[in-house]
């Protein structure tokens, strides 16, 4: 199993509902990572988890919140989004940690806010 | 961070090759180069990466400027299949990616 598995592929919510974005691996790896992908712009980190703890936290606001409950998932809570947060967002993977290597991207979940 | 410059569009003849710049003046001496390319819809896929000495895999060769300042993608015979966003990044102090503008190349039949 080569995939990183992102779920929903799309989801719209409004801005005062809680949703969650979750993504899976089974490859082993140790890293975890979160882009955000606007239209026509390149992915921009907004977390990294390495060994299950957070390392990096691109100064993204507080109403994303990441979770790692265990090295094949990882989520990210979203509350009170703001329509300009509308945007694909990628989950990646890498084997050993912040790599200087190969990161496994999902397809993505597609986020509208209304 | 380091940063990378690409052209914002190249067009390539199919089963040619594609030559693919990047520049990166300020690269450090720890910073390896990537390219990751990404299809219509999908999530980026990794291509190639090196540190100093030329690379090659099944997918593309990766030629590094003596000076490291520069690097350059090559597909060695272009296919429909391989129009996407080609993206060279550098690996930050962190050992983060981030991602910059990227090139658009278009295969023509």
């Amino acid at each position: 199993d080569t995939e990183v598995t992102q779920t929903p592929k799309h989801l719209v919510m409004g801005m005062t509902n809680k949703k969650s974005l979750k993504c899976e691996q089974h490859m082993g790896h140790r890293a975890m990572y979160w882009y955000k992908q606007k239209a026509k712009k390149p992915p921009e980190l907004m977390f990294v988890y390495s060994y299950e703890k957070l390392s990096i936290n691109e100064s993204v606001p507080s109403r994303f919140s990441p979770e790692c409950p265990n090295s094949s998932l990882l989520n990210l809570h979203l509350h009170a989004l703001q329509p300009e947060d509308s945007a694909l967002y990628l989950c990646a993977s890498s084997p050993f940690g912040l790599t200087t290597g190969e990161l496994f991207f999902g397809e993505g979940s597609r986020l509208t806010v209304l | 961070d380091a940063k990378t410059t690409q052209p914002n569009s190249m067009e390539s003849n199919e089963e040619e090759p594609v030559h693919l710049p990047c520049n990166h003046s300020t690269i450090s001496g720890t910073d390896y180069i990537h390219w990751y390319r990404q299809l219509p819809s999908q999530g980026p896929e990794y291509v190639i990466h090196g540190l100093t000495s030329n690379v090659n895999n099944r997918m593309a060769s990766l030629a590094i400027a003596e000076d490291r300042k520069s690097s350059t993608l090559i597909l060695h015979r272009a296919t429909l299949r391989d129009a996407a966003v080609y993206y060279c990044i550098l690996s930050g102090s962190a050992r983060q990616l981030t991602f910059g503008s990227g090139t658009q190349l278009t295969v023509l039949p």
